[in-house]
């Protein structure tokens, strides 16, 4: 079974400074992906960004990137020039890609804060 | 194009009632999963429904089952409430069950609250 683990549960930042959220995974299968959900205070679950396991380069989103080492099952999240709307929980989350279907195995989340 | 809805948005019942949540996905969206989120438990996976036929289960008791319409409708039903069930239930739509990277998004969740 696969499991994802998020080892901060909460983390700050200064308006306009940059954090990186951490993430390891564990897995036997080589294709899947991996994405960074976002849920503020409404609790509608946004994606942040996706990454997929046979892709070497890095996603980007804006502000959001991420930091893939797959031999090392780690998917870090990096959010530049922190904004005050990026207060929020962020789940790390995984899924199988090939006939498996749409079911994400979800993080324990990290609560970030973002300091005025 | 309308997201996500869940109705209804916030639920109370008593312990040994039955509830059924409902969920319509994105307009041609066929693919509907449903999780459970829990302070203790975080984010659990309770089944997939595609073409009104249930895909994948998550490990819960028989007391959560689920059914999908042929308009893509789907609804959860748990049975002989317990206070653990207590949680805020979220949906999630996607175009379909096997299509490589296909997006999933997600409604504003059904908050029950069992007493």
């Amino acid at each position: 079974a696969q499991t994802v683990t998020q080892s901060q549960p909460e983390m700050s930042v200064q308006e306009a400074e940059t954090v990186t959220l951490s993430c390891t995974y564990d897995t036997s299968e080589s294709d899947y992906y991996l994405f960074w959900y976002k849920q503020p205070p409404s609790r509608q679950m946004i994606l942040v960004i996706r990454q997929e396991a046979y892709k070497q380069q890095n996603a980007t989103e804006n502000r959001f990137s991420v930091n893939f080492q797959k031999a090392a099952k780690s998917f870090s999240l990096k959010i530049s020039d922190s904004q005050l709307g990026d207060a929020a929980m962020y789940f790390c989350a995984y899924r199988l890609k090939n006939n498996a279907g749409n079911m994400l195995t979800f993080g324990g989340g990290t609560r970030l804060m973002v300091k005025p | 194009k309308a997201g996500v809805t869940q109705t209804p948005r916030y639920l109370i019942k008593t312990r040994g009632q039955q509830v059924t949540l409902s969920c319509s996905p994105i307009s041609g969206h066929r693919s509907v999963s449903w999780y459970q989120q829990t302070p203790g438990q975080g984010l659990q996976f309770l089944f997939e429904y595609f073409s009104e036929t249930q895909r994948n289960k998550g490990n819960f008791p028989g007391r959560f089952s689920g059914r999908q319409f042929s308009n893509s409708r789907s609804e959860m039903n748990v049975s002989t409430l317990e206070l653990g069930d207590s949680a805020l239930y979220l949906c999630a739509s996607s175009l379909a069950f096997q299509i490589k990277g296909a997006e999933q998004y997600f409604g504003p969740g059904t908050r029950l609250t069992v007493t």
